[in-house]
């Protein structure tokens, strides 16, 4: 069974940059898609960012578009999310997922403020 | 952007009572393949999302047969047969056949 784990939230200035990791404990296709959801506190979820094929094929939401990265390490068994220039609405809890939400980490805490 | 509709957004329900949550979306699901990406997602408070149905009808492993899910088009609902203390939560149905892929607002769901 693949577990997901994510790290690297925590608090940052606005403007300032963060940068998240999952990593999966067991083997995933390069096939399968792999991305990142967020949750605003109180609020409902949304897919952020996705990514398949080794990294080539790419997604964001318009809301982070310009400002955040995704990529993925098929050899690590890994993804991460660059997220440069944040703002307050930001603030969220980032969840890793994969194959459309058959696998979903614990999520980490990423809060935007000064 | 793909909106969808959950309905009702909150639900009180008596244990072992049916329950039933509607959800539709702006536009039709069916991807070029053939399939419908239309899944069902249940948060319960202070959990990740864990996913209980999958392509508008399939119990992803470990599901119990008290859920199920059914719809075409831009109409689908997930039912609970018989609701026990565990299934609350919020319940989120979401769309994956186009990007960005969707979320409903989320059907809070307490016992009565």
């Amino acid at each position: 069974e693949v577990q997901l784990v994510e790290s690297g939230g925590g608090l940052v200035q606005p403007g300032g940059s963060l940068r998240l990791s999952c990593v999966a404990s067991g083997f995933i296709s390069t096939d399968v898609w792999m991305g990142w959801v967020r949750q605003a506190p109180g609020k409902g979820l949304e897919w952020v960012a996705i990514s398949r094929r080794g990294g080539s094929d790419k997604r964001y939401v318009d809301s982070v578009k310009g400002r955040f990265t995704i990529s993925r390490d098929p050899a690590k068994n890994s993804l991460s999310l660059q997220m440069n220039n944040l703002r307050a609405e930001d603030t969220a809890v980032y969840y890793c997922a994969s194959d459309r939400g058959e696998v979903w980490g614990q999520g980490t805490l990423v809060t935007v403020s000064s | 952007d793909v909106v969808m509709t959950q309905s009702p957004l909150s639900l009180s329900v008596t244990l072992g009572q049916p329950a039933s949550i509607s959800c539709r979306s702006s536009q039709g699901l069916v991807f070029g393949d053939g399939d419908t990406y239309l899944h069902w997602f249940q948060q319960r408070p202070g959990q990740s999302p864990r996913r209980l149905i999958y392509k508008v009808s399939n119990r992803d492993s470990g599901v119990p047969d008290r859920f199920s899910g059914s719809g075409s088009g831009t109409d689908f609902t997930l039912k609970i047969s018989r609701v026990e203390a565990e299934d609350v939560g919020i319940y989120y149905c979401v769309q994956d056949t186009g990007w960005p892929w969707t979320f409903g607002q989320g059907t809070k769901v307490e016992i009565k």
